[in-house]
């Protein structure tokens, strides 16, 4: 079947803009969670969705992130007035459920170039 | 809350030898161990799990990993590598609380030379 996707592959944007990153988990699985990896270093755990619900938005580093999910479908990624800080690839995986033992599966990400 | 260590962040091997990624967790409850690799310009994808039971576990492509509680580790191995290993292996760990959140180490780049 099919696997989760992402979109867009790469962005470039300037500075100050908002951005929107899109995923779409594998069907049926119905947690989603959003990681970002800066060059060179690990994933850094942003947010995840149990459903349309997100238990844990511990991760997001600052109040211009935000996530939403419909149902246990698409996802998206927003992010306002973007800082060069913000350069990553942004990565999305999917699960059975949000159950520490479950095996995600991952996307191939959205590299995102903040100029 | 939990943390991971990969001791290493380059490993370069002669194709042929063996190989050992080192991890080490940190949690204050019972965990799931995970190793993940990222071959160049490919997703993230599954290695190998311990959950419970046997403390060694058997991945793809010949690799296993050892869970040892006492040491807080959880490292992998094979015992002969190959040009195709070369990868970024990722080692993650989460909990029984707060379900759904991973914890992943910085990463450890195998390059295996010819």
């Amino acid at each position: 079947g099919a696997g989760v996707s992402q979109s867009p592959s790469n962005k470039v944007t300037e500075k100050g803009k908002d951005v929107e990153l899109r995923c779409d988990p594998i069907s049926g699985h119905t947690a989603l969670y959003w990681y970002r990896q800066r060059l060179g270093q690990g994933l850094e755990f942003l947010i995840y969705f149990q459903g349309n619900s997100a238990p844990d938005k511990s991760g997001l580093p600052s109040d211009r992130f935000s996530a939403e999910r419909t149902g246990e479908s698409v996802s998206t990624l927003t992010i306002q007035r973007t800082q060069q800080e913000d350069s990553a690839v942004y990565l999305c995986a999917s699960s059975f459920v949000a159950g520490g033992a479950d095996t995600q599966y991952f996307g191939p990400g959205t590299r995102l170039t903040v100029l | 809350a939990q943390s991971v260590t990969q001791l290493d962040s380059q490993v370069p091997v002669f194709e042929e030898a063996p190989v050992e990624l080192r991890c080490n967790y940190s949690s204050s409850v019972s965990v799931y161990l995970f190793w993940y690799v990222q071959y160049p310009n490919q997703g993230l994808q599954l290695l190998l799990k311990y959950l419970s039971g046997s403390t060694l576990v058997k991945g793809i492509n010949g690799f296993e990993a050892e869970f040892n509680k006492s040491q807080t580790s959880f490292h992998l191995r094979k015992p002969s590598v190959h040009i195709s290993d070369t990868a970024e292996y990722f080692c993650a760990v989460s909990g029984d609380t707060n379900a759904g959140k991973s914890t992943f180490g910085d990463g450890t780049t195998l390059t295996v030379k010819p």
